[in-house]
């Protein structure tokens, strides 16, 4: 049973150019979520999932964020117009059950923006 | 005041000893904690899930509660240096996936052999 996969792995872009970060849940977990760790900080929550249908996106910033998880395929959290502040790590965790107890979470991406 | 308050150390052991490892908490709805062990450029692997107060051990690790003291703590016996990483408590409220995991912000553990 493979893990909670993310890629890529690494992501660089320039400012103003969009991010696409993809997030594959365990095998049989329908639940889906988004954290962002800055430098020296910790992990943030950002938004919640379940498949078509955003649960709670509290953690979102309230511009070029945005999350999807469809029938099919990945969930992707998509950054528009990026900044340098919006270098991080991003981290994608899955349960199944939608009460974080026992969320597992996957490699991370580490956005770059030069 | 932060919501999950957690020494960033760094705390630094020999091999074999006990550590302790801790977090203050300040939403009294927390009912569910979780300890998180991360390596350097990884993601975070979830070692230990306790609901409301009291203890939990799993081999070496053994997971604390006190929810009168708003107090979690996650002690490691016989320490290796395979255990060295940051090590992040979590912890949420009940009814549901809404607002995710709070987290501390970790602390770095180093096990010098």
């Amino acid at each position: 049973n493979a893990g909670v996969m993310q890629n890529p792995r690494h992501l660089v872009r320039r400012r103003g150019q969009e991010a696409r970060l993809r997030c594959s849940p365990m095998k049989g977990h329908s639940h889906v979520y988004w954290y962002r760790q800055l430098p020296e900080e910790g992990l943030k929550f950002m938004v919640y999932l379940q498949k078509e249908n955003i649960i709670d996106e509290s953690g979102m910033p309230k511009e070029r964020f945005s999350a999807e998880f469809p029938k099919e395929g990945p969930s992707i959290l998509r950054i528009q117009q990026v900044v340098r502040g919006d270098s991080a790590a991003y981290f994608c965790a899955s349960s199944p059950l939608g009460t974080h107890t026992e969320a597992f979470f996957g490699q991370g991406t580490r956005l770059t923006v030069v | 005041q932060k919501e999950v308050e957690q020494d960033p150390g760094p705390l630094s052991v020999p091999e074999g000893a006990i550590v302790s490892l801790n977090c203050t908490y300040s939403n009294s709805a927390f009912q569910y904690f979780m300890w998180y062990r991360q390596y350097s450029r990884k993601g975070p692997e979830l070692l230990m899930y306790t609901y409301s107060s009291g203890n939990k051990e799993d081999g070496r690790f053994t997971a604390q509660v006190d929810k009168s003291s708003k107090y979690i703590s996650l002690f490691i016996r016989d320490s290796q240096p395979s255990d060295s990483a940051t090590y992040l408590c979590a912890m949420s409220a009940p009814g549901g996936g809404a607002d995710g995991l709070t987290f501390g912000k970790g602390t770095h553990l180093i096990i010098q052999p």
